[in-house]
């Protein structure tokens, strides 16, 4: 079992139209997760980070945390087509220094 | 603005060339790390640094070696290039404690002939 599971996709949603983007773990010790965004033959950029469970918005892009069930999300709200890109989650532990990455998932908007 | 930068952003380099990819963070970070990322294998820790001269064996460190001797350069080195090394790989730096953000360089896109 990977550490940090995404559904690879393609999640394809139409312009507009909300994505959500699901990732989970399975270190009970991971405490910040991050949401990486990464176009075609580029690095992975940052978009958002999260530490304490609820929701986390910034402009277009909500995520959300349940330590309980060891989920984070991502809402992708008035999607655009410059939002297709693959998604990557990743979790880090309160002690160490390392991240952990899922393998992301594609979003394909279509016009 | 987080400034990595790698220095190269394509290569082509023969089986059992000594490869060298060069990375500088212009942060102050303690944090550095090298990536590679492979199709349907996602993004897989090779190596990465807490300090200078310190260096910790990510998921994937055989037939990869790394030098750190100054803060904000951090060296992958590819003993003997061979052909399952021809990937994509990423530098990232971060700042030191739990699980802080990394940032990422541009990539080099290494293949190995």
């Amino acid at each position: 079992q990977k550490e940090v599971e995404q559904n690879s996709g393609p999640l394809s949603v139409p312009e507009g139209a909300i994505a959500s983007l699901n990732c989970t773990y399975s270190d009970r010790v991971s405490q910040s997760f991050f949401w990486y965004r990464q176009y075609s033959g580029k690095s992975p950029e940052l978009i958002m980070s999260i530490y304490s469970n609820g929701d986390k918005e910034d402009g277009r892009f909500t995520a959300q945390l349940n330590k309980a069930s060891q989920y984070v999300s991502l809402l992708i709200r008035d999607s655009q087509p410059s939002d297709s890109a693959t998604y990557l989650c990743a979790a880090g532990r309160a002690a160490g220094n390392k991240l952990t990455f899922g393998g992301g998932t594609r979003v394909l908007v279509k016009p | 603005d987080v400034k990595v930068t790698q220095s190269s952003r394509y290569l082509v380099k023969r089986t059992g060339e000594k490869v060298f990819l060069e990375c500088v963070q212009d942060m102050d970070h303690e944090n550095m790390f090298w990536y590679r990322q492979d199709p349907g294998l996602g993004l897989r820790l090779i190596y990465f640094s807490y300090d200078v001269k310190m260096k910790e064996k990510g998921d994937i460190p055989e037939g990869y070696s790394v030098s750190r001797e100054k803060k904000e350069r951090f060296s992958l080195i590819l003993e003997s290039a061979s052909t399952n090394q021809t990937s994509m790989y990423l530098c990232a730096s971060g700042t030191q404690g739990g699980g802080t953000e990394a940032f990422f360089g541009q990539g080099t896109r290494l293949t190995v002939v």
